[in-house]
């Protein structure tokens, strides 16, 4: 079974705070993305990687950045956290695009509050 | 733009009973559809991916329909369970490259004992 883990499941951090969000997974998947999930808006891509080291934004890249060093691990970073912030942040990942077979696994989630 | 869209938003049913969740999209030029499952305050678990070129997947009580050019999905759940609550998302994706997921908002599903 594919396995998707994030570092937190809840975080509250004060305005003006850096924020690392960690995600790793286990199945040796080249893409990786960022999303948050918000009541009436849904899920919005922030980023992805679909390499080390490679990175694209989404919809919403204002305000965060991503970081991935390694094949299994995408962070996400908010570099000065923002009360408008303040959401649930899910990871995932998926094969190659190239196998046809990309279907998207995800992680638990982090629910982010910033005071 | 593709746009998706999920009706019902919510819905309320007794256990036992066979119901049909539905999923559209403006743009018929997919690569593939995946619905998921998401229980409160969780993520999301991956149901079914069905390719364009297929019509259907199966997966135990599950059986999800594709219909590109009319741009529907259906999720049909037989002998609904309690179990079975939680929001339904389906999500398309365009092409076989990059970030081009646009997820449904979500059909909110509950089981009545």
């Amino acid at each position: 079974d594919v396995k998707v883990t994030q570092s937190s499941r809840y975080l509250v951090k004060r305005t003006g705070e850096k924020v690392f969000l960690e995600c790793v997974q286990d199945m040796d998947h080249e893409n990786m993305f960022w999303y948050r999930q918000d009541p009436g808006l849904g899920l919005r891509l922030i980023y992805f990687s679909y390499d080390v080291k490679m990175k694209e934004k989404g919809d919403i890249p204002e305000g965060y950045s991503v970081s991935r060093e390694k094949k299994e691990r995408f962070s996400l970073i908010l570099e000065s956290a923002s009360t408008n912030q303040t959401s649930m942040y899910l990871c995932a990942s998926s094969p190659r695009w190239r196998t046809g077979n990309n279907e998207q696994f995800f992680g638990p989630g982090t629910r982010l509050t910033v005071l | 733009k593709q746009e998706v869209t999920q009706i019902p938003a919510a819905l309320s049913v007794p256990e036992g009973e066979n119901l049909v969740l539905n999923c559209s999209f403006t743009d018929s030029a997919i690569y593939n559809l995946q619905w998921f499952r998401q229980d409160p305050g969780k993520g999301l678990t991956s149901l079914l991916l069905i390719q364009s070129s297929q019509r259907e997947q199966t997966s135990g009580r599950l059986n999800a329909s594709l219909d590109k050019s009319s741009g529907r999905s259906t999720l049909y759940i037989a002998a609904s369970q309690p179990g079975d609550s939680a929001t339904y998302l389906c999500a398309v994706r365009k092409w076989n490259y990059g970030q081009n997921f646009v997820f449904g908002p979500g059909t909110r599903l509950s089981v009545l004992p």
